[in-house]
């Protein structure tokens, strides 16, 4: 049974960085393509990028492209989420996705001081 | 970007009931369409992909269609598990795009 396990999440004040992580089980992680979609608290979606199944590239939405980093540590089979100079519109919750086929339970992240 | 235009954004609609949720694509996405279910407090879960194609364990009411740039989800004779949100996502071109969303609701 494919599982995607994130954590990291939590109570952030603006202008911090946070890195959310991905534990995956259940298959070959190093054999997919990975990818993070956010959903904010009125329920809008948003892909944010997605990575090579080597992590040899990544894939980001334009917006977020400077401040947000996707990495992956296949030994580990583990997904990461480096998000840098967060912002209140950055407050959602963050799901860790096999390009949207399996999704993780998702973690919430808030931005407030 | 592509943008996903979804419609409604709410549907009322009574046990039994055939619906129709509907995504324009603002360019071409080819069959690169999926649609999403997501009940409350939960992830969403894929039920259909490449426009058509049902997902694993998706039941059968579910089918999705596509004439030119419209695609819809339609639920044959909707069931109280039924009651959910549901999204579309263009998976054509980066950045990926979804729709705002139809919250399905009882009437």
């Amino acid at each position: 049974e494919v599982q995607l396990v994130e954590s990291g999440g939590g109570l952030v004040q603006p202008g911090a960085s946070l890195k959310l992580s991905c534990v995956a089980s259940g298959f070959t992680f190093s054999d997919y393509w990975m990818s993070w979609v956010r959903q904010t608290p009125g329920k809008t979606m948003e892909w944010i990028g997605d990575i090579k199944y080597d992590g040899s590239y990544t894939n980001y939405a334009p917006s977020l492209k400077n401040r947000f980093t996707i990495s992956r540590d296949n030994a580990k089979s583990t997904l990461y989420l480096q998000m840098s100079n967060v912002r209140s519109e950055d407050t959602a919750t963050y799901y860790c996705t096999i390009t949207t086929t399996d999704w993780g339970q998702g973690v919430m992240v808030t931005v407030s001081s | 970007d592509i943008q996903m235009t979804q419609s409604p954004s709410s549907l009322p609609a009574s046990l039994g009931d055939r619906v129709t949720i509907t995504c324009r694509a603002s360019q071409d996405i080819g069959n690169y369409l999926r649609w999403f279910q997501q009940k409350p407090g939960k992830s969403p879960r894929l039920m259909i992909y490449g426009a058509t194609n049902l997902a694993a364990g998706v039941p059968s009411r579910f089918s999705g269609s596509r004439s030119g740039s419209d695609y819809s989800l339609t639920i044959s004779s909707l069931e109280s598990e039924d009651m959910a949100d549901y999204y579309c996502l263009q998976s054509k071109e980066s950045p990926l795009t979804f729709g705002s969303g139809t919250k399905l609701e009882i009437k």
